[in-house]
């Protein structure tokens, strides 16, 4: 089974608009992180923000914002007054503190629309 | 404060040659991890060190590929013999164990391309 899933291959965002990226996991360990990260066309990976499974208040860094709902395994990355910048691969991953195994989904391309 | 650094950025080999990249982690940092990225198969783990020592190299795809950490700051990725389907992005990523997050930040990578 796959121990991310990201289900939009792509999405398509007004400039201005906030958007959301799916992202579902699949963990039997009760203490794990979540990340996502961004890869913009010039190839680098960025790490955006992170969730820790214990964390009750959902993490926002600027304008981002991580949609934790913990009983669903779901994961979302909420883009706030997305910017053509933005325009990139978007990466949710996931650490297992067991084991410290770290997994990537198959990430989603976001395109911002002028 | 200086990130990841990888070299080379690009490599263009022949097949059947020995390819070695090479990575410098973020000072500090005591955990190392390789990825290899493709269209193909997306990104994946190849192997990753804690404190200089691989902890896990199930992804590896096959005896052809090495990983060294002989220090703190400093690890190789070697494929020898190369093969055309190895041609890839490879990314070093490093990050610091004890904090809680763990997070991993990436250097630039190097493209392989194996002809």
């Amino acid at each position: 089974a796959q121990k991310i899933t990201q289900t939009q291959p792509g999405m398509f965002v007004q400039e201005k608009e906030a958007v959301t990226l799916d992202c579902t996991y699949d963990t039997s360990d009760q203490s794990y992180g979540l990340f996502w990260y961004k890869q913009p066309s010039s190839g680098e990976m960025i790490f955006l923000i992170y969730q820790g499974s214990y964390d009750e208040q959902n993490a926002t860094e600027g304008r981002y914002s991580l949609n934790f709902q913990k009983a669903r395994k779901s994961a979302n990355l909420v883009i706030s007054a997305s910017q053509l910048g933005d325009s990139a691969m978007y990466f949710c991953a996931m650490r297992e503190n067991t084991g410290n195994q770290f997994y990537f989904g198959t990430g989603t391309s976001l395109t911002v629309i002028p | 404060d200086a990130g990841v650094i990888q070299s080379p950025r690009h490599e263009v080999t022949e097949m059947g040659q020995e390819v070695t990249l090479r990575c410098k982690p973020i000072s500090g940092h005591n955990s190392l991890f390789w990825y290899r990225q493709t269209m193909m198969r997306g990104l994946e783990l190849l192997i990753y060190f804690n404190n200089n020592v691989p902890i896990d190299d199930s992804g590896m795809p096959e005896d052809r590929f090495s990983a060294k950490m002989p220090n703190a700051s400093f690890s190789t990725l070697k494929i020898q013999p190369s093969e055309p389907r190895d041609s890839a992005v490879y990314f070093c990523a490093s990050s610091l164990r004890q904090i809680r997050s763990y997070e991993q930040y990436f250097g630039p990578g190097t493209r392989l391309t194996v002809t």
